[in-house]
């Protein structure tokens, strides 16, 4: 079937060491996106991509950084944890930018 | 800046029986789109239903349907039969159409569900 894949489902880093999310997509869609989202909250747009196009939400930290190596894949870099940085990571695909929102599982992520 | 707003931090129904979720927004835009997603616990989140503001006629999708008040920024979930399945939180969530190719979906804080047995 097709669908927007996370890896792993669950992370633990410690503090300051360099993690990598990982996100795939069977749906060919244009454009990805990557949220963040904390314990019983909305979910908050960190950045997308339109095709090759990096778009990066004004309030979205440095430490947080995306790579789009080709249509299926694209990768949450998170350069130097910190502990306000556990969260779920949602990845999420759309066909266009205007078009319906397709979620992955997401991945967890615990920083000690 | 558009905002959602849902003032039902949290909701719960008998299993069988209809519920109402509440959502509100602000927008100065004319052309929108409206979405309902469900998130279960540790599951991924869907779509439940959406909703294009220039349609007059409510969207519906089997037991979800919408009360779509354009006037009022009004645009509530209604779910009917309601089965243990539903529990789950439902995010509001608004998208502008105006953005030139970055449209993006601004949600609301989310109602959590629990249907009972």
């Amino acid at each position: 079937d097709a669908m927007v894949i996370q890896n792993p489902r669950y992370q633990v880093t410690q503090f300051g060491k360099p993690v990598t999310l990982s996100c795939s997509q069977t749906l060919n869609h244009n454009v990805m996106y990557w949220y963040q989202q904390k314990s019983s909250q909305a979910p908050k747009l960190l950045f997308h991509y339109y095709d090759k196009d990096f778009n990066n939400e004004a309030d979205t930290p440095d430490n947080f950084q995306s790579r789009r190596p080709n249509t299926s894949f694209c990768f949450l870099d998170i350069r130097s944890p910190g502990l306000g940085d556990a969260a779920m990571y949602l990845c999420a695909t759309s066909s266009r930018s205007w078009e319906t929102q397709y979620f992955g599982p997401g991945t967890r992520l615990l920083v000690l | 800046a558009q905002t959602v707003t849902q003032s039902q931090p949290e909701m719960s129904v008998q299993e069988a029986e209809t519920v109402t979720l509440s959502c509100t927004y602000d927008t100065s835009e004319n052309n929108y789109y409206l979405f309902w997603y469900k998130q279960p616990p540790s599951r991924q989140m869907i779509l439940v239903i959406r909703q294009e503001a220039y349609k007059q006629q409510n969207a519906t999708e089997n037991r979800f349907s919408v009360n779509f008040q354009k006037a009022a920024k009004s645009f509530s979930l209604k779910i009917s039969d309601s089965q243990l399945g539903d529990t789950a939180m439902y995010f509001c969530a608004f998208m502008s159409l105006t953005q030139g190719g970055s449209e993006k979906l601004v949600f609301g804080k989310g109602t959590k569900l629990t249907v009972n047995p």
